[in-house]
């Protein structure tokens, strides 16, 4: 069965990097893309970028082009998401997906970041 | 950008009652919609995708339906397991697949 698992909480100081992975199995992972999307506290979801883990191509919603980085370990099966400079309005709870023709079908369980001094 | 508008924001009602959500493109998207559940502490789960197919394991009672800008989920008749938060999400134009911005169906 598919499933993604995603890394452990993560508490950060403003202006450092958190790294965020997010392990697929079941599938293989350069059949599809993988679909980051943030949630803040109490907040909607906020769709942030994809990455397709066959070819590396990226993409991103305008305010994340630059602070975000996403990366594939095919020998591992696993996305990596990093993101730069960090401030405290990036504290949420972060999710990867699946992406399948553009909508997301299988979602890890989600990873808090939280960001304070 | 493509803005997503859904209403009402909080929906009331009744178990066994029908309930029905809307979800406004700012653009036409085709069919390129998505419907989400999220209950509290959860990942969202996907319910309808291409504006009116219903994911695996997704029961009969959730329905999709609209194209180009206006689109509306409907739940038949509401079980205790559907009180939830409910997105939609346009997949037709990157770099952004927009989120609208939830409705609340409560008890």
């Amino acid at each position: 069965q598919v499933e993604l698992v995603q890394s452990g909480a993560a508490l950060k100081k403003p202006g450092a990097s958190v790294r965020v992975s997010c392990k697929a199995s079941g599938y293989t992972i350069t059949s599809h893309g993988i679909t980051w999307v943030r949630q803040a506290p109490g907040q909607g979801l906020e769709w942030m970028g994809w990455i397709s883990p066959y070819n590396g191509d990226t993409k991103f919603a305008q305010k994340y082009q630059g602070r975000v980085t996403l990366t594939t370990d095919t020998s591992t099966n696993t996305v990596y998401m990093e993101v730069r400079s960090l401030r405290s309005d990036d504290t949420a709870v972060y999710f990867c997906a699946r992406s399948v023709g553009g909508s997301c079908d299988y979602w890890g369980q989600g990873t808090l970041v939280t960001v304070s001094s | 950008e493509i803005v997503m508008t859904q209403s009402p924001a909080t929906l009331s009602v009744s178990p066994g009652e029908r309930a029905t959500l809307s979800c406004r493109a700012s653009q036409n998207i085709d069919y390129d919609l998505a419907w989400y559940q999220q209950k509290p502490g959860q990942a969202p789960r996907r319910l309808i995708y291409g504006a009116s197919t219903r994911a695996t394991g997704i029961p009969a009672r959730f329905s999709g339906s609209g194209s180009g800008t206006e689109f509306t989920l409907t739940i038949s008749s509401l079980q205790s397991e559907d009180f939830a938060v409910y997105y939609c999400q346009q997949y037709k134009k990157w770099p952004l697949y927009s989120f609208g911005q939830g409705t609340k169906v409560e008890i």
